[in-house]
């Protein structure tokens, strides 16, 4: 069993739409939770990290954490076509290694 | 402030003949760490460094594979005797301290042929 599991899509959604992303992982003692945005042939991109279970909010993207369902999710409200991406969600327990889902290729229709 | 440079971007090589891939982390930042993406999966941890210190190398493979990030210079992630599989996207990532938050390079394409 892989420790974080991300569906790999690909999800389609109309420019506009409320898009939300989700990742389970296995690891109780994961506290930190990241997700990055990587464009085709490009690095990854830190969109937004929390730190164990709560919400965060930054513009249009709002990242929620459940430790007691062990579920990590995105939001991304009002979705723009620049918004097409590949989107990897990532925890870890420290500060060293993080552990990368899938990722889920995500394209918005305009 | 210039990021995470990796260079080269685009790297190609036959099997059995070493591949050496470079990083330069953002200026301030002195822990390195060392990705591997395989074609349709998610990035894997190799190697965590500071300034010639190996902190973790659980993620590298036993033979082949070995990492440096010395006083003065980038970090190299060498590999030897390249072999087909070892075709991936290798990322580097910085961070200023002992972080969660890591800064990644736009990665070494390596394709072995």
């Amino acid at each position: 069993q892989k420790e974080v599991e991300q569906d790999p899509g690909p999800l389609s959604v109309p420019e506009g739409a409320i898009v939300s992303l989700n990742c389970t992982y296995s690891n109780s003692a994961f506290q930190y939770f990241m997700w990055y945005r990587q464009y085709s042939r490009k690095g990854p991109e830190l969109l937004m990290y929390t730190y164990s279970s709560g919400n965060k909010e930054d513009g249009r993207f709002t990242a929620q954490v459940d430790k007691s369902s062990k579920y990590i999710s995105l939001f991304i409200r009002d979705s723009q076509p620049s918004d097409s991406a590949t989107y990897l969600c990532a925890a870890t327990s420290g500060a060293q290694k993080l552990v990368f889902g899938q990722g889920t290729r995500l394209t918005i229709n305009p | 402030n210039a990021g995470v440079m990796q260079n080269p971007r685009h790297l190609v090589r036959r099997r059995g003949q070493e591949a050496r891939l470079r990083c330069s982390p953002m200026k301030g930042h002195s822990h390195v760490y060392w990705y591997r993406q395989l074609p349709e999966e998610g990035l894997k941890f190799m190697v965590y460094l500071q300034k010639e210190n190996i902190i973790d190398e659980s993620g590298m493979p036993k033979e082949r594979f070995s990492a440096e990030f010395p006083k003065e210079g980038p970090s190299i992630l060498r590999i030897q005797q390249v072999v087909r599989g070892d075709s991936a996207a290798y990322f580097c990532a910085s961070s200023p301290t002992l972080t969660y938050e890591q800064y990644f390079g736009p990665g070494t394409r390596l394709t072995v042929t």
